[in-house]
């Protein structure tokens, strides 16, 4: 089955540590997507990347690092710079980076740093 | 003031009700969408239109371009409808596929 898959679901850390999140789709999509969602608002966008061994900031892209070295994966790394790490994280694809397909979630990764 | 608005945050209903959920925005777009994200966090995407209307089911999506609104009705709703359901829109088409979210509506439907 086609789809997009992050792991871990839960995902615990020491503050001042890295941590990365992984991201992998078979859908053969060429645009991939990180979003964080925290309660009560809406999801805000990381990093994208629009083809292979390409990306660009988000919103909110601070304290944030990611690669695009296959076509098939899209890691994040939450660096010890992230002020408020803690929240959900959602991984996204779509066909193309053009604006005119939709985008595909994962099922997300919930980082808790104490 | 939000570039995407959604009402009502939160939403009760009986089972068998008609529900309508509005999203209003105040940007350009390309395309609009509506997600459904169920408790365990998983969304999944339910349409992307912009213009007129779709239906799927007991979904249908509306949008009117020029009032620059759009709503979701479900009908005969059911229990397993609760989720909350989330508005994006995509920008103009020089933004490429950049989706702005509303906060979400938190819908629970009872039985």
């Amino acid at each position: 089955d086609g789809g997009i898959t992050q792991s871990p679901k839960y995902l615990f850390r020491k503050e001042g540590q890295n941590v990365t999140l992984s991201c992998e789709q078979n859908l053969n999509h060429d645009a991939m997507y990180w979003y964080r969602q925290d309660p009560g608002q809406g999801l805000r966008l990381i990093y994208y990347s629009q083809i292979v061994n390409d990306f660009q900031k988000g919103d909110i892209a601070e304290g944030y690092s990611v690669s695009r070295e296959k076509k098939e994966s899209f890691p994040l790394t939450v660096t010890s710079a992230q002020k408020n790490p803690t929240a959900f994280y959602l991984c996204a694809s779509s066909f193309d980076g053009t604006g005119g397909y939709e985008q595909y979630f994962g099922p997300g990764t919930r980082l808790t740093v104490t | 003031k939000n570039e995407v608005e959604q009402s009502p945050q939160n939403l009760t209903a009986q089972e068998g009700e008609f529900i309508t959920i509005n999203c209003s925005y105040s940007v350009g777009i390309s395309a609009l969408h509506w997600l459904q994200q169920h408790p365990g966090g998983g969304i999944v995407s339910l349409f992307m239109l912009s213009s007129g209307k779709k239906k799927h089911g007991r979904l249908i999506a509306t949008i009117n371009i020029q009032e620059k609104h759009s709503s979701l009705h479900i009908t005969a709703s059911h229990p397993r409808d609760s989720a909350v359901y989330i508005c994006a829109v995509g920008g103009l088409r020089t933004s490429g596929s950049r989706l702005t979210f509303g906060e979400g509506t938190q819908l629970t439907v009872n039985p």
